[in-house]
């Protein structure tokens, strides 16, 4: 089955400092999905990324996939208290009839 | 508007008892998924079920069971067979593989 490591497993990082998130794959990865989510709360979809190379932007967070397709990276710029949370990277592993792998999170505090 | 409905959002079970997780989603998907999230474990993928009184097991089905009736409805049953049930328990559900995941707003589930 594919795997999928997330890094740092917890992150502290003062208001207003950049920060990044990584997802990396043992197969190479036909989807890559970011969420995000409230303690105790639903999952809330960020961004979706397909292509090797590819690179999306919303507001101040940037998803990118490498050219090989197997390590993702999640950009915050200027970070703010309303971007603290948990961030969850999902795999497409292959067809999506089973679904999304997931790693298994990185929770993000932001520190005023 | 259009989305996922988990209830209850808190639920008790007593020793030896089944309890029913309720999965209502008016986005006319027709695949739906069960997850399992424990601290520090990501999520993990109970059963899903692509199409009306059709569904497959996923990687921790065991002590679970789902029936799919409806294609807004897919309630899941924790069984007395389950001996760790205690957990934060998310639905999902997508128009078509490969499009992203719409998740409900979860269901912790402990034990008395």
């Amino acid at each position: 089955s594919q795997e999928l490591e997330q890094s740092p497993q917890s992150l502290i990082v003062q208001e207003g400092k950049n920060l990044t998130i990584n997802c990396t794959s043992s197969k190479t990865l036909y989807g890559l999905y970011w969420y995000k989510q409230k303690y105790g709360e639903g999952l809330i979809f960020l961004m979706m990324l397909q292509k090797g190379g590819e690179e999306k932007s919303h507001e101040k967070i940037t998803a990118k996939l490498d050219e090989k397709k197997q390590q993702s990276s999640l950009h915050i710029t200027a970070s703010q208290p309303s971007h603290a949370g948990i961030y969850l990277c999902g795999a497409d592993t292959g067809g999506g009839a089973d679904g999304l792998t997931f790693g298994k999170g990185t929770h993000l505090i932001i520190q005023p | 508007d259009g989305g996922i409905t988990q209830s209850p959002k808190y639920l008790f079970r007593k020793e030896g008892q089944n309890v029913t997780l309720s999965c209502e989603q008016n986005l006319n998907h027709d695949a739906m998924y069960w997850y399992r999230q424990d601290p520090g474990q990501g999520l993990r993928l109970i059963y899903y079920s692509q199409i009306v009184n059709d569904f497959q097991k996923g990687d921790i089905a065991e002590g679970y069971s789902v029936s799919r009736e409806k294609k807004e409805s897919f309630p899941l049953t924790v069984t007395s067979a389950q001996k760790n049930p205690t957990a934060f328990y998310l639905c999902a559900s997508t128009r078509a593989p490969n499009e992203k995941l719409f998740f409900g707003s979860g269901t912790q589930l402990s034990v008395l």
